[in-house]
């Protein structure tokens, strides 16, 4: 199994400065037939289910803003939130579906400093 | 609009049966791969079956042989009969939808349901 693992565990940042968050995969998620990553993010707020913000490893989901961005290849990737907006504070979870089983980091809690 | 509707979840004791259901619109049902996806309490996110537009289905080892994904494309709707429960399998039960429809078991998932809660305790 590709074991995802994610840094920081938790995250405090001031309004207007931005977020970073950190997944590493036990092995390469990267397709060398499609040079695709296989990666996706998700935030998840209180009380409501995940809903992904990137996947392909930088692709913006439709009507996600454009201060997430999604970078990385292979095994290192990072979600960025360039100016920390109070309805962004939630748990974020990267996901590889590169193979089964499907598996997902430990979450990232960011909250407002 | 796609919608995700689960239901079925509650309290089940030890070692008891339980099936979930998701009915899924807004979409062609049939085509996508759907997945249930659960969350114990206060913790991250373990995926545990898929099942292709066809039926081909994948499972976690965690559930391999106690729990079984299905689908009635007829009635839109996704299964997950759970056998054998244990305390271990007490969380939120989300059923998602495959987000790329020409890929099958390894895929992201959007959108995902409100989930419904399971409960294993005596």
């Amino acid at each position: 199994d590709i074991v995802m693992t994610q840094s920081p565990d938790s995250l405090a940042v001031s309004l207007g400065e931005r977020a970073t968050v950190n997944c590493k995969s036990s092995q390469s998620v990267l397709y060398s037939s499609n040079n695709k990553n296989y990666l996706a993010w998700y935030q998840q707020k209180p009380g409501q289910p995940p809903k992904v913000v990137i996947y392909w490893a930088s692709t913006r989901e439709s009507g996600v803003p454009d201060r997430f961005s999604g970078s990385g290849s292979g095994t290192d990737f990072t979600l960025t939130i360039s100016s920390l907006q109070a309805e962004d504070v939630a748990v974020y979870y990267c996901q590889q579906y590169y193979n089964t089983p499907i598996t997902f980091g430990q979450g990232t809690r960011l909250e407002i400093k | 609009e796609v919608q995700l509707l689960e239901s079925g979840g509650g309290l089940v004791q030890p070692g008891g049966s339980l099936r979930l259901s998701c009915a899924a619109s807004g979409f062609t049902f049939s085509s996508y791969a759907m997945t249930w996806v659960r969350q114990a309490p206060g913790k991250g996110l373990e995926w545990v079956s898929a099942i292709s537009g066809s039926g081909s289905t994948y499972s976690a080892d965690s559930v391999k042989g106690r729990f079984t994904i299905s689908r009635d494309n007829s009635k839109n709707t996704l299964y997950l009969q759970m056998h054998s429960l244990r305390a271990e399998d007490t969380a939120v039960y989300y059923c998602a939808k495959g987000a790329a429809l020409t890929m099958i078991f390894e895929n992201w998932f959007d959108p995902w349901g409100q989930g419904t809660l399971v409960t294993v305790s005596s």
